[in-house]
């Protein structure tokens, strides 16, 4: 039981090149989300999903896509990158309720994401 | 912007002291969790108290929520070194999905 997997761990990017981190999850949960954390803050919500086929935007989607084809993988693009985008990025997932809306997230051990 | 705010952003206490960290949001909420994040790691759920809890326990954890001042608490105690580690609050809040996050409390516990 891996719970979530992100690759890659390090990337270096120039600027307006182009990449996807990928995000896996074994655990079968509906809700997988994307944070990029940034020095001295907390985390900021970029896309989060439901479900397979849905997503939606967080507090800081521009730059970035993402899609949702099956209940395992929600990856995350960077269409153009640029230096603002440099990140350390966590993919999480949870389990969806009636009670709980989105129940505790499990989260990866990150993506750490240089853009020169 | 944020809807959870940690206060304080830093705490230095001696081990076997108690460390209490304190969050507050803005909108209505489902429910509030707590995270724990030790350098470059990712972060670890810790605990969940809905939105119609007022007190709850996990070992040396006790997390409270006071939904009339939009405020919640996490009080640690006998603290260890190994507790040392940045906190943060999230909460999801009413009629959304989406866990959005506090700036943190940054914990060291001098042994």
């Amino acid at each position: 039981n891996a719970g979530v997997t992100q690759t890659p761990k390090f990337q270096v990017l120039k600027t307006g090149q182009s990449m996807t981190l990928q995000c896996a999850q074994d655990m079968n949960h509906e809700y997988m989300s994307w944070y990029r954390q940034d020095p001295g803050m907390g985390l900021r919500l970029i896309h989060y999903s439901v479900g397979a086929g849905i997503t939606d935007q967080g507090e800081v989607p521009n730059g970035y896509n993402v899609s949702r084809s099956t209940t395992e993988d929600f990856p995350l693009r960077l269409l153009s990158a640029a230096p603002s985008q440099t990140s350390v990025y966590f993919c999480a997932s949870s389990y969806v309720s009636k009670r709980e809306k989105t129940g505790e997230l499990f989260f990866g051990e990150g993506s750490r994401l240089t853009v020169l | 912007s944020q809807q959870g705010e940690e206060d304080p952003q830093a705490l230095s206490i001696q081990e076997g002291e108690n460390a209490t960290m304190n969050c507050s949001y803005k909108t209505s909420i489902n429910n509030l969790q707590w995270y724990r994040q030790n350098s470059g790691r990712g972060l670890v759920h810790l605990i969940l108290i809905r939105s119609n809890e007022r007190e709850k326990h996990s070992g040396r954890l006790r997390v409270t929520l006071d939904t009339s001042k939009k405020s919640s608490s996490l009080l640690i105690t006998a603290s260890r070194a190994a507790d040392t580690a940045s906190y943060f609050c999230a909460t999801v809040n009413t009629g959304r999905r989406a866990l959005t996050f506090g700036s943190g409390t940054r914990l060291q516990v001098q042994p």
